[in-house]
């Protein structure tokens, strides 16, 4: 199985500033990689496909990049509603054994 | 609009079954495959099944083989999972997600049917 880590945990961020979120696979899982956004009580959100491929709707704030083992979602100035639980997942393995890493919180410095 | 509908969602018992249903609409269901993804009280995401378009190739989770089982009725618009043999770790929030046509990222997600296994 492949293994997904996020860092930091929490990441504590004024609004307007730069967040910057990393995710890390256990193998190289290509571009593969999806990044979501979670609010309390939502369900999760498709922000970024491919490592670095906006989903339709999504705002130019938020950036995706890497490839192989590294990846990183940035969102260049937070606003309030940006607030959430980010997960990536690598959709990269087959047989599927899609996973998740255990999320970057992102809250109000 | 892509609306994903779950519902089936109850306390059981260990050891109890329970069947989940997820109606959609607003896409061609019959091109896509789609998927089940839960996730415990507070905790992450954790992907538990996928099934083929045409429901011909089903996929699972250790944690859930041969246990669950998902089908589909297209000519329902309508995916399922039917849960058996529960343990108190499926207790979790049950979302029936959408993938694409190539990739198996999820761009279209239910809101979610709570399901407790409990005694």
């Amino acid at each position: 199985e492949i293994v997904m880590t996020q860092s930091p945990a929490t990441l504590s961020v004024s609004p307007g500033e730069r967040a910057t979120l990393s995710c890390r696979a256990s193998q190289s899982v290509s571009s593969n990689l999806a990044w979501y956004q979670q609010k309390p009580g939502q369900a999760p959100r498709l922000l970024i496909y491919g490592a670095s491929t906006r989903a339709t709707g999504i705002p130019a704030r938020f950036s995706g990049s890497g490839s192989g083992t590294e990846f990183t979602l940035t969102i260049s100035s937070l606003q309030s509603e940006d607030f959430a639980v980010y997960y990536c997942q690598q959709y990269n393995n087959w047989p599927p054994r899609f996973t998740f890493g255990p999320g970057t919180k992102v809250d109000i410095k | 609009e892509v609306q994903l509908v779950e519902s089936g969602g109850v306390v059981v018992q260990p050891g109890g079954s329970l069947r989940l249903s997820c109606a959609a609409s607003g896409f061609t269901f019959d091109d896509y495959t789609m998927h089940w993804v839960r996730q415990a009280p507070g905790k992450g995401l954790e992907w538990v099944s996928l099934i083929s378009w045409d429901g011909g190739s089903t996929y699972y989770a250790d944690s859930v083989k041969g246990r669950f089982t998902i089908s589909r009725d297209n000519s329902k618009n309508s995916l399922y999972l039917q849960m058996n043999s529960l343990r108190t770790e499926d207790t979790a929030l049950y979302y029936c997600a959408k993938s694409t046509l190539r990739f198996y990222y999820f761009d279209y997600w239910g809101q979610g049917t709570l399901v407790t296994v409990s005694s």
